[in-house]
């Protein structure tokens, strides 16, 4: 079965500073995307930045980028220059690209980021 | 624009009264599914429909009901609705194809029930 491990409930940084937030995923599929969501204080669900299994290069959306390394299963978030507004939860997902498990996403339980001025 | 759009946005039940939460969704997209959202437990995920009159249950289907009876509809129905169904709830779509992207998530339902 497919899971998703975030093992920080909880983190600060400083504004301005990078920060990494882990993400370690088990599957037993060859094909999978993993996806990271950010979730403000007001609620909705906002998608960040993907990454396909078989991508080679490690994606990158501004200030977001997804380090990926598949043979240890981690999909962690890097968040460079943080800002006020990057404070909310993160949350890791993946799911199967091609049928299995009938392409569901499943999620991690989050990770709390509070930026501090 | 390209949206998922759920109601209502928030609302106060009694136990027993049944209600349904609609989601609707303008990009044509075969696949939609529902998620609810508990404090330290993440996403997790009720139904999901692989396309009209196709559902399954998901992780958590007890006390939920849903149909798929047009492409771009996907109530959530709760019979008999209880307290622990208290939660954040969440409707989403994605294109079916092989791959199929990133879900889009509607902004979420804020249920309580007493």
């Amino acid at each position: 079965a497919q899971k998703i491990t975030q093992t920080q409930p909880g983190m600060f940084v400083q504004e301005k500073e990078a920060v990494t937030l882990d993400c370690t995923y088990d599957t037993s599929d060859q094909s999978y995307g993993l996806f990271w969501y950010k979730q403000p204080s007001s609620g909705e669900m906002i998608f960040l930045i993907y990454q396909g299994s078989y991508d080679e290069q490690n994606a990158t959306e501004g200030r977001y980028s997804l380090n990926f390394q598949k043979a240890r299963k981690s999909a962690n978030l890097v968040i460079s220059a943080s800002q006020l507004g990057d404070s909310a939860m993160y949350f890791c997902a993946m799911r199967d690209l091609y049928g299995g498990s009938q392409g569901n996403l499943i999620f991690g339980k989050g990770t709390k980021l509070s930026v501090k001025p | 624009e390209a949206q998922v759009t759920q109601n209502p946005r928030y609302l106060i039940t009694v136990t027993g009264k049944k209600l349904t939460v609609t989601c609707s969704q303008n990009m044509n997209h075969e696949y939609m599914s529902w998620y609810r959202q508990d404090p330290g437990l993440g996403l997790r995920q009720i139904y999901y429909s692989m396309n009209v009159e196709v559902t399954d249950k998901g992780d958590v289907p007890e006390g939920y009901k849903v149909s798929r009876k047009e492409k771009r509809n996907f109530p959530l129905i709760l019979e008999s609705p209880s307290p622990n169904q208290t939660s954040l709830y969440f409707c989403a779509s994605r294109p079916g194809l092989p791959g199929g992207g990133e879900l889009f998530f509607g902004e979420g339902s804020r249920l309580t029930v007493l």
